[in-house]
């Protein structure tokens, strides 16, 4: 089963709202957190890096201020997409990264959500 | 910075036909190097991972070779199946504590029956 699960897995936003997303480990404690973007037809790429408790720390060319992350315990980090506008639809995945069992610190990928802002 | 490429973008076979996938990294500095498939409108589906003390991984009709000096990993899917149809994308894991990975552009399978 999902070890990272991501909600929704689908949003429509009207353009101007602001849209959340949330990243849950499921059964371990994930001290970091990842959050990347996939345009149509091209590779993920990384947003920002999510560390419970502080600030995340984001990729040159990411507007932390539109794209706020919060990684307020160990098992949860959220995404939100501030003003959205149709340029930001997109495929939001997170990664999660922890001690799990004897897997060592895997990274674990959620299921990914697709935001359209009309 | 690290950079991933991924050769080729776009590739169609006919059913049962072996297949190699390309991927390229430039800094050999590497904890590992993982295969993903990804299916239209889905997340990643984990394949293959290799640390970089490896040479290869197998699972199934999967092999996936890795030569860390040039800088090279391939993904050899035998017999193909057109159920094998999907996006294959190769990422790397820096060496060092940071976990991000840095993904190629993939290569858009299609297994045509």
């Amino acid at each position: 089963g999902a070890v990272v699960s991501q909600h929704p897995s689908r949003v429509i936003c009207k353009s101007g709202t602001s849209v959340k997303i949330e990243c849950r480990s499921l059964d371990f404690q994930a001290t970091t957190m990842f959050w990347y973007r996939q345009f149509p037809k091209q590779s993920l790429m990384l947003m920002a890096t999510s560390n419970e408790g502080s600030k995340a720390t984001y990729e040159q060319g990411v507007e932390k201020d539109k794209f706020l992350i919060n990684h307020a315990s160990l098992t949860l980090s959220t995404l939100t997409v501030t003003s959205a506008h149709p340029e930001d639809s997109s495929f939001y995945i997170c990664s999660a990264s922890g001690n799990r069992g004897n897997s060592g610190n895997t990274i674990y990928f959620g299921e990914g959500s697709w935001l359209t802002v009309v | 910075k690290q950079e991933v490429t991924q050769i080729p973008a776009a590739l169609s076979v006919p059913e049962g036909e072996n297949l190699v996938l390309n991927c390229s990294f430039t800094d050999s500095a590497i904890y590992n190097l993982q295969w993903f498939r990804q299916d239209p409108g889905k997340g990643l589906t984990s394949l293959l991972l290799i640390q970089s003390s490896q040479r290869e991984q197998t699972s199934g009709r999967l092999n996936a070779s890795l030569d860390k000096s040039s800088g090279r990993s391939t993904l050899y899917i035998a017999a193909s199946q057109p159920g094998d149809s999907a996006t294959y994308l190769c990422a790397v894991r820096p060496k060092g504590s940071a976990r991000q990975l840095t993904f190629g552009s993939g290569t858009q399978l299609t297994v045509l029956p």
